[in-house]
């Protein structure tokens, strides 16, 4: 694709339960990042990836959250037990690799109830 | 954590001025980037400058870097009703970006 997607656009899901969002880098990307981002701040970052493997996953904020990119193209973010201060805008972006200009996705906004 | 301050927090101006915003930082970086973001969806990269760059000009855009100061300022200059938007900055330390709470920009016209 032309260019970064997620899916969904939109997940609303009742605390306790498990979600998975999705994302497409741009082709030929190897690098790719999850950020997330509460209303009136700037995204924070949570996870990045080079190729397969996560090579910083500082951000990532508990144990609740895990992210994988089995083939290094697509990546799913994974949150068990969600609680509602979970509830933001995940966003991701690739690059073509580490340290180069990175390009978001429309991001996922994520709503627990 | 957010390492990036911008300033001010919000501004709004009229059609065919000038805007201009700050952000500052607090550690060493590779480059800096700003981003426009619209209704509080996907980023959209306006420019990069790297850490040995002073001064980057794209279009009406221009930005500044002063790394003495750990600060950078973006110009907008004949602003159009179509950059209502928030303005980050980011700080890029070879792996993450690390962003500011961002500039909420209103071009009125």
């Amino acid at each position: 694709g032309a260019g970064v997607s997620q899916t969904p656009s939109n997940k609303v899901t009742e605390k306790g339960k498990y979600v998975e969002l999705r994302c497409d880098p741009i082709s030929g990307h190897t690098a790719l990042y999850w950020y997330r981002q509460s209303l009136g701040q700037g995204p924070e970052f949570l996870i990045y990836f080079q190729g397969t493997g996560a090579a910083d996953d500082s951000g990532l904020p508990n144990d609740r959250f895990f992210a994988v990119r089995p083939e290094g193209s697509v990546s799913t973010l994974k949150i068990q037990r969600t609680e509602r201060g979970d509830s933001a805008v995940y966003l991701c972006a690739s690059s073509l690799t580490g340290g180069q200009t990175q390009y978001f996705g429309p991001g996922t906004r994520l709503l627990v109830l | 954590s957010q390492q990036g301050e911008e300033d001010p927090q919000a501004l709004s101006i009229q059609e065919g001025e000038n805007a201009t915003m700050n952000c500052s930082y607090k550690t060493s970086i590779n480059n800096l980037q700003w981003y426009r973001q619209n209704s509080g969806r996907g980023l959209v990269h306006l420019i990069l400058i790297r850490s040995n760059e002073r001064e980057k000009h794209s279009g009406r855009l221009r930005v500044t870097l002063d790394t003495s100061k750990k600060s950078s300022s973006l110009l907008i200059t004949a602003s159009r009703a179509a950059d209502t938007a928030s303005y980050f900055c980011a700080t890029d330390s070879g792996t993450a970006l690390i962003f500011g709470k961002g500039t909420t920009l209103s071009v009125s016209s």
